[in-house]
């Protein structure tokens, strides 16, 4: 099975700077059928389910502001929010599809300093 | 619109039987794969397994299988997460999700709201 690590667990960062998440699979979710990353990035705020952000690794989901982008491949994959903004306070979870099961990342929560 | 609704939170005690459901809406249900994701108190997400509507095949992790039933009944767009015998540590909220595309490599959008389950003596 496919294990998903994300580093840091945690991250405080001030109003406006760049945040960065990195996410770590224990082999490769690059399937090379299509060329294509099985790798999704959602967000999750106190009491609500998760909220899609990213999919193929790349693609921004339908409606996510554009400080949030998506970047990796293989095994090695990074969240970046270019300009943080108080809405962004949340945790952060990677997910690979490559195959089942499926799993998640442990999380990164997101604080303001 | 797609949706999914879950049922109410529930409490029980250890040792009883839970059925908890998501009803679909909005889209084919028999074509879309649904899955169960735990979260238990303060802790991350956890893929429990996926179920196929159009003819209930079902893929379990290996951490959930033998210790919870996923099942589906298309006939009115609903799936099913089930316990035969309730743990304290089963005590976590449940979140049903619709993977968005065809096929059982995907991605879930959207979710449903969520059953906070509760197993305490």
């Amino acid at each position: 099975d496919i294990v998903m690590t994300q580093s840091p667990d945690s991250l405080a960062m001030s109003l406006g700077e760049r945040a960065t998440i990195n996410c770590k699979s224990s082999q490769s979710v690059l399937h090379s059928s299509n060329n294509k990353n099985y790798l999704a990035w959602y967000q999750q705020k106190p009491g609500q389910p998760p909220k899609l952000l990213i999919y193929w690794a790349s693609t921004r989901e339908s409606g996510v502001p554009d400080r949030f982008s998506g970047s990796g491949s293989g095994t090695d994959f990074t969240l970046t929010i270019s300009s943080l903004q108080a809405e962004d306070v949340a945790v952060y979870y990677c997910q690979h599809y490559y195959t089942t099961p499926q799993s998640f990342g442990q999380g990164t929560k997101l604080e303001i300093k | 619109e797609v949706q999914l609704v879950q049922s109410g939170a529930e409490v029980k005690k250890p040792g009883e039987s839970l059925k908890i459901s998501c009803k679909g809406s909005g889209y084919s249900f028999p074509s879309y794969w649904i899955g169960w994701v735990r979260q238990m108190p303060g802790k991350g997400l956890e893929w429990m397994g996926i179920i196929y509507p159009g003819d209930s095949d079902t893929r379990y992790s290996p951490s959930f299988q033998g210790q919870v039933t996923i099942s589906v009944d298309k006939s009115i767009n609903t799936a099913y997460l089930q316990w035969s015998s309730l743990k304290a540590s089963d005590t976590a909220m449940y979140y049903c999700a619709r993977h968005r595309d065809f096929g059982e490599l995907n991605w879930f959008d959207p979710w449903g709201q969520g059953t906070l389950v509760t197993v305490s003596s």
